[in-house]
């Protein structure tokens, strides 16, 4: 069974640019969760989708946006990028959002904005 | 504020002995955590995990022990062995909400 995918994995932009980062969950995996994890702070959560709905949302700033496709594959968006926004951008999935359920990660997509 | 702590940003052990990990929570209404492993390049990986009806789960050379009243966990790894450096996440979740994780403790088993 394949595992998580994500697409780039390595990505470098300039403040004020927008970028568009996939994932693809494991395969019979209806929801995608999106974490932001930087030095010292761990992951932090983004947003979860399930059935093309976002399900839960963590506390960033609406430049950062979210979407699940129909074959649960999902995307995010970060828009007028900021220095701040240099983090490493993991998705987990998992056959059933709610919190008892265990999440397999991605490798992640390494972000650097200069 | 973070409501999952784990306070020492690294741990170094020798081979053989025993790795403690500790996580500090502030929320009472978590009653589920988990530990993750992490190596570099790699998602993090599930480890064990401790509902909050128990206070002690393990599996194999890993141990959870939960603390309920101090607010405390900790996994004990025994014996370390060199492939368990890594960066271990500690996360926590309440019913019907999203995991909070800890900011991570990287673990260095030298030979």
């Amino acid at each position: 069974k394949a595992g998580v995918t994500q697409t780039p994995r390595y990505l470098i932009k300039t403040r004020g640019q927008q970028v568009t980062l996939s994932c693809s969950p494991i395969s019979g995996h209806r929801s995608v969760s999106w974490y932001q994890q930087t030095p010292g702070q761990g992951l932090q959560f983004l947003f979860e989708y399930f059935s093309e709905t976002q399900r839960n949302k963590g506390n960033f700033p609406g430049r950062f946006s979210g979407r699940q496709f129909s074959n649960s594959r999902s995307e995010m968006n970060v828009s007028t990028l900021e220095l701040g926004d240099s983090a490493l951008y993991l998705c987990a999935s998992s056959l059933i959002p709610g919190a008892y359920n265990e999440q397999f990660f991605g490798p992640g997509t390494r972000l650097t904005v200069l | 504020d973070q409501q999952v702590k784990q306070n020492s940003p690294s741990l170094s052990v020798q081979e053989g002995r025993i790795s403690i990990l500790n996580c500090d929570y502030t929320n009472s209404m978590f009653d589920y955590f988990l530990w993750y492993k992490k190596y570099p390049a790699e998602g993090p990986t599930f480890l064990i995990s401790i509902s909050s009806i128990k206070d002690k789960n393990e599996d194999g050379r890993f141990t959870v022990f939960l603390n309920k009243s101090a607010k405390h966990l900790s996994l004990h790894i025994v014996p370390s062995q060199p492939g368990d450096s890594a960066v271990y996440f500690c996360a926590a979740s309440a019913r019907g909400q999203n995991f909070v994780f800890g900011p991570g403790t990287r673990l260095s088993v030298l030979p």
